[in-house]
């Protein structure tokens, strides 16, 4: 299926335990990012890529690692999932950087 | 301080409203003005984009861009409760975002 999808959906997981959020995106867009959202908070940037092999950080890296060795895939880790990280993680890609396209979400728990 | 920075609400207006909704922000090197809107429980989908300072129509949506001010907004003209949904403003190349107005348009 053409698009963007993240999986899983749901996620919960022990703290300590590392956790990997997938992201899959068929356009072959050049761009992508991760986002966590919180109450209060709206989306905040993880990490972007602009195209395989090259990363960046956002506004809250700390605690996530990212690689994009395809340009299709771009994997979100938690190397040790703590109860702060508990969240809903958006992926999201982009041809433009103005026209962005986002992923159902995963909704993380951390126990 | 945000460099993006929005007011979270809650909004509820009658059907039929203009609703305006607004973002600030900080940095001036933004070119680039997204609007997303989001459901519940939903990834958010885009709603309008416009390239540095002027307006932009699209049905019952303009979007409004103040450079010299920093300030963007988006009216929602005849609102409906489809219309019912956050909304999020976005700026700049990595997509700044601001915290979303969760907009409730009630029959």
């Amino acid at each position: 299926d053409a698009g963007i999808t993240q999986s899983p959906r749901y996620k919960i997981t022990e703290t300590g335990r590392q956790v990997t959020l997938m992201c899959h995106q068929t356009w072959s867009h050049s761009y992508m990012f991760w986002y966590r959202q919180d109450l209060g908070h709206g989306l905040r940037l993880i990490y972007y890529s602009a195209a395989a092999d090259i990363t960046d950080k956002g506004e809250v890296p700390d605690g996530y690692v990212v690689s994009r060795s395809k340009t299709e895939n771009f994997p979100l880790t938690l190397e040790s999932a703590t109860r702060s990280q508990t969240s809903v993680y958006f992926c999201a890609s982009s041809g433009d950087r103005q026209v962005a396209f986002f992923g159902q979400g995963t909704r993380l728990t951390v126990v | 301080q945000k460099e993006v920075e929005q007011d979270p609400g809650p909004l509820s207006v009658p059907e039929g409203a203009i609703v305006s909704l607004n973002c600030t922000y900080s940095n001036s090197a933004f070119q680039y003005f997204m609007w997303y809107r989001q459901y519940s429980r939903k990834g958010p989908e885009l709603l309008m984009y416009t390239y540095s300072s002027g307006n932009k129509e699209d049905g019952r949506f303009t979007a409004q861009v103040d450079k010299s001010s920093k300030y963007i907004s988006l009216f929602i003209r005849d609102s409906q409760p489809s219309d019912s949904a956050t909304y999020l403003c976005a700026m700049g190349v990595d997509m700044r975002f601001g915290a979303g107005t969760r907009l409730t348009v009630k029959p």
